[in-house]
C-alpha cells in the first residue's frame, strides 16, 4: 500500500520569497507522483505530476517539483510567490504502470502569501 | 472545452434522507472517479466507474453507491445519511483509467447533513 506524508500543515510566506512544501512517500513499488492546489469553494487543479524521466518536472504557474527515489520525496518549490498563490495544496500518489488504481493524497499544506 | 460539471453545488439534507449527486464528465472521457474530502480525513476515493462499469472502489460503508450510464455520465447515491458525511464530493474525469492520463475535477458537490 501507498501512503503520503505532507511535513507542513501551514507555510506561511512573503510575497516574491521563495517557497518549498514538503512531500514525503511510502510504498513497496513504483510510483506516480502529482502536486493539486485546491482554491477555496474549487474542486483541484493539476499543478504537476511525475510519471518517468526527468527527476524534475515543471508545472504551471512557475511551480516545480523534484522526484527523489532514495529520500522517497516529491518537494513542491517555486522562486518567488504571488499573493494568488495562496491556496491548498495537495501530494498524490498512486502506483505506477496499473490500471484500476486510485490517488492517494496527502492532508494537505496551506500555503498563505501577504504582502 | 466544457470542463467536469457537477450538480447541484450545493445541498442540504437531513439525517436518514438519501441523496443523489450528479457528474458530467469531459467529453470522450470514459473514466469517472469520486472523491469525498473532510477537514478531519481529507481526500478518499470513493470508487471509479469505466464504461459503465464499476473498476475499483474504496473503503466506504455500502450505503454509498453509484453508476454511470452510456454517454460516461455519472451518479453516486448516499442512502441513509448520517451526521458524517457532510463534505465536499468531488468528481474527476479522464480518458482511460490509467494515470499517465490526467484527472480533470469538477468543482464538486458540498453536502451538508443536518
Amino acid at each position: 500500500a501507498q501512503s503520503v506524508t505532507q511535513l507542513d500543515s501551514q507555510v506561511p510566506v512573503f510575497e516574491e520569497a521563495p517557497v518549498e512544501l514538503r512531500c514525503n512517500y511510502s510504498s513497496s513499488v513504483s510510483v506516480y507522483l502529482f502536486w493539486y492546489v485546491q482554491y477555496p469553494n474549487q474542486g483541484l487543479q493539476l499543478l504537476l505530476k511525475y510519471l518517468s524521466g526527468s527527476t524534475l518536472v515543471k508545472g504551471i504557474n512557475g511551480f516545480e517539483a523534484e522526484f527523489n527515489k532514495s529520500q522517497t520525496s516529491f518537494h513542491l518549490r517555486k522562486p518567488s510567490v504571488h499573493i494568488s498563490d495562496t491556496a491548498e495544496y495537495f501530494c498524490a500518489v498512486t502506483p505506477a504502470n496499473q490500471a484500476g488504481t486510485a490517488l492517494i493524497f496527502g492532508k494537505g499544506t496551506t500555503l498563505s502569501v501577504s504582502s | 472545452k466544457a470542463g467536469v460539471t457537477q450538480t447541484p453545488r450545493y445541498l442540504i439534507k437531513t439525517r436518514g434522507q438519501q441523496v443523489t449527486l450528479s457528474c458530467s464528465p469531459i467529453s470522450g472521457h470514459r473514466s469517472v472517479s469520486w472523491y469525498q474530502q473532510t477537514p478531519g480525513q481529507g481526500l478518499q476515493f470513493l470508487f471509479e466507474y469505466f464504461s459503465e462499469t464499476q473498476r475499483n472502489k474504496g473503503n466506504f460503508p455500502g450505503r454509498f453507491s453509484g453508476r454511470q450510464f452510456s454517454n460516461s455520465r455519472s451518479e453516486m447515491n448516499v442512502s441513509t445519511l448520517e451526521l458524517g458525511d457532510s463534505a465536499l464530493y468531488l468528481c474527476a474525469s479522464r480518458k482511460e483509467a490509467r494515470f499517465d492520463y490526467g484527472y480533470t475535477f469538477g468543482s464538486g458537490t458540498r453536502l451538508t447533513v443536518v
